[in-house]
C-alpha cells in the first residue's frame, strides 16, 4: 500500500514566479492538508481540502491556493513567490472522522528555495 | 494560540525516561503528538480526547489534563531509536480540522 507522496520533492524558484506542488493521499483517504515547515519549526497549517472543496484555512495570504481532484489527490499553488517562501511543505491525509481531526499520514514534502 | 513545549530539549542516555510538556492558552477538544526524525516527515504518535484516557503504546504514553490545558508525553526507558524531535497538535474546540503546531521539542539520545 503506497503511502502518501508528494511531487517534486526539491524546486529552486527566484522571486515573483509561481510553483505548483502535488500531493497523492493514502489509498482509502479522502482529506489532504498542506502545511509549511520552516527550518527548526513546526508545521503550519496552510488549508484542508475535502470533496474538492477548501474545507478550513489557516492564517495564509491568498497567493496560496490549491485544488484537489476526483481522485483525491491535490496540488498547492503558490503566486508571487517571496524569499520568506522558503521551507519544506508537507502534505498530509486522513479520513474523515466525525468532523474533527484524524490521524494525518504525512509525505516527505518538498523543498521549496526561493532566491 | 500556537500551544507551548518544554522543554526546548533534552539530552538523555539510553535507558533514562522523559516527560514532554504541551501547554495552551486556549481550550482544547484534542492534543495529537508527532516524531519527526532529522530529513524524514512527522510520524503519528497518538490522540488525545477531551474525556477520554491516558493513550500509550510500548514505553511511550501521554495524558491530556482538561482543567490545565496541557498534556504530557511520557518516554520510559528510552531508546535510541526514539531521537528525533516531538510535536505536539492541537486541536481547539470550536475549531474544526486544523491543528495549531507547537514548536517542538528536540531529543536526542546517547548510549
Amino acid at each position: 500500500d503506497a503511502g502518501v507522496t508528494q511531487s517534486p520533492t526539491h524546486l529552486i524558484k527566484t522571486r515573483g514566479q509561481q510553483v505548483t506542488l502535488r500531493c497523492s493521499p493514502k489509498s482509502g483517504h479522502d482529506t489532504v492538508s498542506w502545511y509549511q515547515q520552516a527550518l527548526g519549526q513546526g508545521p503550519q497549517f496552510i488549508f484542508q481540502y475535502y470533496e474538492e472543496e477548501e474545507r478550513q484555512r489557516g492564517n495564509f495570504p491568498d497567493r496560496f491556493s490549491g485544488h484537489q481532484f476526483p481522485n483525491y489527490s491535490s496540488e498547492l499553488n503558490v503566486n508571487a513567490l517571496l524569499l520568506g517562501d522558503s521551507a519544506l511543505y508537507l502534505c498530509a491525509s486522513s479520513s474523515l472522522f466525525s468532523g474533527r481531526v484524524n490521524e494525518q499520514f504525512f509525505g516527505p514534502g518538498t523543498r521549496l528555495t526561493v532566491l | 494560540q500556537q500551544p507551548v513545549q518544554s522543554p526546548q530539549a533534552v539530552i538523555l542516555r539510553e535507558g533514562e525516561d522523559a516527560v514532554i510538556n504541551c501547554s495552551s492558552s486556549k481550550a482544547l477538544y484534542s492534543v495529537h503528538w508527532y516524531r519527526q526524525k532529522h530529513g524524514e516527515a512527522p510520524v503519528f504518535l497518538m490522540i488525545l480526547l477531551k474525556g477520554g484516557e491516558q493513550k500509550g503504546h510500548e514505553k511511550i504514553s501521554a495524558s491530556f489534563n482538561e482543567k490545565k490545558q496541557q498534556s504530557s508525553l511520557y518516554l520510559t526507558a528510552s531508546q535510541l531509536s526514539y531521537s528525533g524531535t516531538y510535536f505536539c497538535g492541537t486541536e481547539l474546540e470550536g475549531s474544526n480540522y486544523q491543528l495549531i503546531w507547537g514548536a517542538g521539542t528536540k531529543l536526542i539520545i546517547k548510549p
